[in-house]
């Protein structure tokens, strides 16, 4: 299976800070059909995952534009411009190129 | 609006099984695969496996051969997992998820606890 390597696992950070969160897979993510299927989900607590970008950069309806994929082949990185308070949970990649589907161990963010 | 309502808690005896239902609403559920993922503290976000809602054709990752069940019934849009010959390391969070490889809506999670 493909390991899904997050970085770091927790991030403390003040309201209006940017954060950054890494993951990086043990294969190649570049589909046969060209796609790369990388995706980030937001898990808040007490609350089912919600996706916010799919295929390395889209962001879903609805996430704010504070909120960036960017990445290739192997290595990923989701970008919050300013942390604000509603963004406060724990973060997973996680790849749907290779079967079974496999997610990263997650980054919790915090408020300082 | 898109939902996926999964049925309660289970709370179900060492060497039984449970079998917990995703029902879905706001969309065509043979449009959409359903996928199944399972959450535990200790194990993280694993992947169960597939069905193909509208021909009912199923794909498991290979820990979960053999441990989970995936059927569905499309008169009421509902999919379904069973686990069998549960152990105490079958308690966990498991949820639905729309989708092959999107999962851009997930239900509310179903907490099974296994315990004699």
């Amino acid at each position: 299976d493909v390991v899904m390597t997050q970085t770091p696992v927790s991030l403390s950070l003040a309201i209006g800070q940017p954060a950054s969160i890494s993951c990086k897979s043990s294969q190649s993510l570049v589909h046969s059909d060209g796609k790369t299927y990388l995706s980030w989900i937001l898990q808040r607590p007490g609350q089912s995952p919600k996706r916010l970008i799919y295929l390395v950069s889209k962001l879903d309806s609805g996430v704010p534009d504070r909120f960036s994929g960017s990445g290739s082949e192997t290595e990923f990185t989701l970008k919050i411009s300013r942390v604000e308070a509603e963004d406060l949970g724990v973060y997973y990649c996680w790849q749907a190129t290779h079967f079974p589907q496999t997610f990263g161990g997650g980054t919790k963010l915090e408020l300082k | 609006q898109v939902q996926l309502q999964q049925s309660g808690a289970e709370v179900a005896k060492p060497g039984s099984s449970v079998k917990i239902s995703c029902k879905a609403s706001g969309y065509t559920f043979t449009s959409y695969f359903i996928s199944w993922i399972k959450q535990t503290t200790g194990q993280g976000l694993e992947y169960i496996g597939y069905i193909n809602t509208g021909s009912g054709g199923t794909n498991y990752s290979e820990k979960f051969k053999g441990k989970a069940t995936l059927t569905v019934d499309k008169s009421s849009s509902t999919a379904f997992m069973q686990l069998s010959s549960l152990t105490p390391d079958d308690s966990a969070v498991y949820y639905c998820a729309r989708g092959l490889w999107g999962f851009d809506y997930w239900g509310q999670g179903v907490m099974v606890t296994v315990s004699s």
